[in-house]
């Protein structure tokens, strides 16, 4: 799996766009770009991930750039429950969870 | 109701003693996986299994066994080898992509907090 690097922690006002940037630029062509959160003491729930393409869905929206190598995580609008350590992987089968990015939603 | 299962979601247990930690799975996913989590500190895999009477070891391994008899479920053993025991396990399963060697999403189960005293 590909190493990679996330910001330790950001924060964001309630109801504005979070963005979570993640570098991956060790990533190989069958890797998959995966994005988890995980609120505290729970398992993580799974969010979106993409292999090319940017990819969207009722949750959020993935933007993977052209040489792959980075991509950023959008919470279109953020809200306080939307507070938890978010995880970007780089990988196939066996997933490699980093520390991750801790957001915080601010009212 | 589809869904990953682990208990119970709190295990003491003394030291020197063998624990089982559950997990079940009613998504018919292919793979099933362990992994621990330590405070403030991301997922490490323990094991790993693909398919029915096989798996894998992860990046963990030691001091723990698990065995995979049944598609649905893959219990992990905390075994008195393991040197720090008391931690957070996590159960995840994955269905295989269709015509493909890859796997798609995992989904995880709530977790076992297991303290040791």
């Amino acid at each position: 799996d590909a190493k990679t690097t996330q910001p330790t922690s950001m924060d964001c006002a309630e109801g504005r766009a979070a963005n979570l940037p993640c570098n991956h630029s060790t990533i190989s062509g069958n890797e998959y770009v995966y994005w988890y959160r995980q609120i505290h003491s729970q398992g993580p729930q799974y969010i979106i991930h993409g292999l090319k393409n940017n990819e969207t869905n009722e949750m959020a929206s993935l933007i993977i750039t052209e040489d792959r190598k980075s991509s950023t995580l959008i919470l279109p609008h953020a809200t306080l429950r939307d507070t938890a350590v978010y995880y970007c992987i780089a990988g196939g089968s066996r997933l490699t969870f980093g520390e991750g990015t801790q957001l915080t939603v601010n009212p | 109701d589809g869904g990953i299962t682990q208990s119970p979601k709190y295990l003491f247990r003394k030291e020197g003693q063998n624990v089982t930690l559950s997990c079940e799975q009613n998504l018919n996913h292919d793979a099933m996986y362990w992994y621990r989590q330590d405070p403030g500190q991301g997922l490490r895999l323990i094991y790993y299994s693909q398919i029915v009477n096989d798996f894998q070891k992860g990046d963990i391994a030691e001091g723990y066994s698990v065995s995979r008899e049944k598609k649905e479920s893959f219990p992990l053993t905390v075994t008195s080898a393991q040197k720090n025991p008391t931690a957070f396990y996590l159960c995840a399963s994955s269905l295989r992509r269709r015509g493909r060697s890859s796997y798609n999403e995992q989904f995880f189960g709530p977790g076992t907090r297991l303290t040791v005293l």
